[in-house]
């Protein structure tokens, strides 16, 4: 299957900082990206669609200020956590199509953050 | 809007077992359904992805099903291994509200004893 690179996998940062995070579909292009957060055993949770080319798409309840989202190429999208508090810890992962929307999801191998 | 419900929460099981995950879903307007596996502190896996219009796909010890009138999918593990453990969570990507998003199920966690 396609492969979707994620970057880094775990970080620690202290309250104030911010964190990028960095997400690559390495053997095909994606003109949408999708970001998740996962809780300690809940679902993953869509945060916004990143387009490439063009702002991301939030969801509800994401504060698209706090969670800045670039897509500055066909394989690049990264997210970054502005400001870091430890409500903000969680696991991101990122996820791509290599086809069109609604072919298969491929995920990257997600980022720990931790903010101190 | 869509929801995605997996029972059970936890399987517990003695090498060599076949065994059968279940997910169900409240909306059946559907592009497809897609198996996942996630090891801790990881990422997603992608196991099986079957389309609306299919009623079944395999691989290898794998087989999953899709009912979509019922909203139900069965994920089928055929003589499990220890290496088998790990979480297996359910997606359906939305055609009605919420188009092309995935909305995943709290997932299974599979045990497969020695």
């Amino acid at each position: 299957g396609a492969v979707v690179s994620q970057h880094p996998s775990w970080v620690i940062c202290k309250s104030g900082t911010s964190v990028k995070i960095e997400c690559r579909s390495l053997d095909f292009q994606a003109t949408t990206m999708f970001w998740y957060r996962q809780f300690p055993k809940q679902s993953l949770m869509l945060m916004a669609t990143s387009n490439e080319g063009s702002k991301a798409t939030y969801e509800q309840g994401v504060e698209k200020d706090k969670f800045l989202i670039n897509h500055a190429s066909l394989t690049l999208s990264t997210l970054t956590v502005t400001s870091a508090h430890p409500e903000d810890s969680s696991f991101y992962i990122c996820s791509a199509r290599a086809g069109g929307l609604n072919t298969e999801a491929f995920f990257g191998q997600g980022t720990r953050l931790t903010v101190v | 809007k869509q929801e995605v419900t997996q029972i059970p929460a936890a399987l517990s099981v003695p090498e060599g077992e076949n065994l059968v995950l279940n997910c169900s879903f409240t909306d059946s307007a559907i592009y497809n359904l897609q198996w996942f596996r996630q090891d801790p502190g990881k990422g997603l896996t992608s196991l099986l992805l079957i389309q609306s219009s299919q009623r079944e796909q395999t691989s290898g010890r794998l087989n999953a099903s899709l009912d979509k009138s019922s909203g139900r999918s069965t994920l089928y593990i055929a003589a499990s291994q220890p290496g088998d453990s790990a979480t297996y969570l359910c997606a359906v990507m939305n055609s009605g509200a919420g188009s092309y998003q995935l909305t995943f199920g709290k997932g299974t966690k599979l045990s497969v004893i020695p």
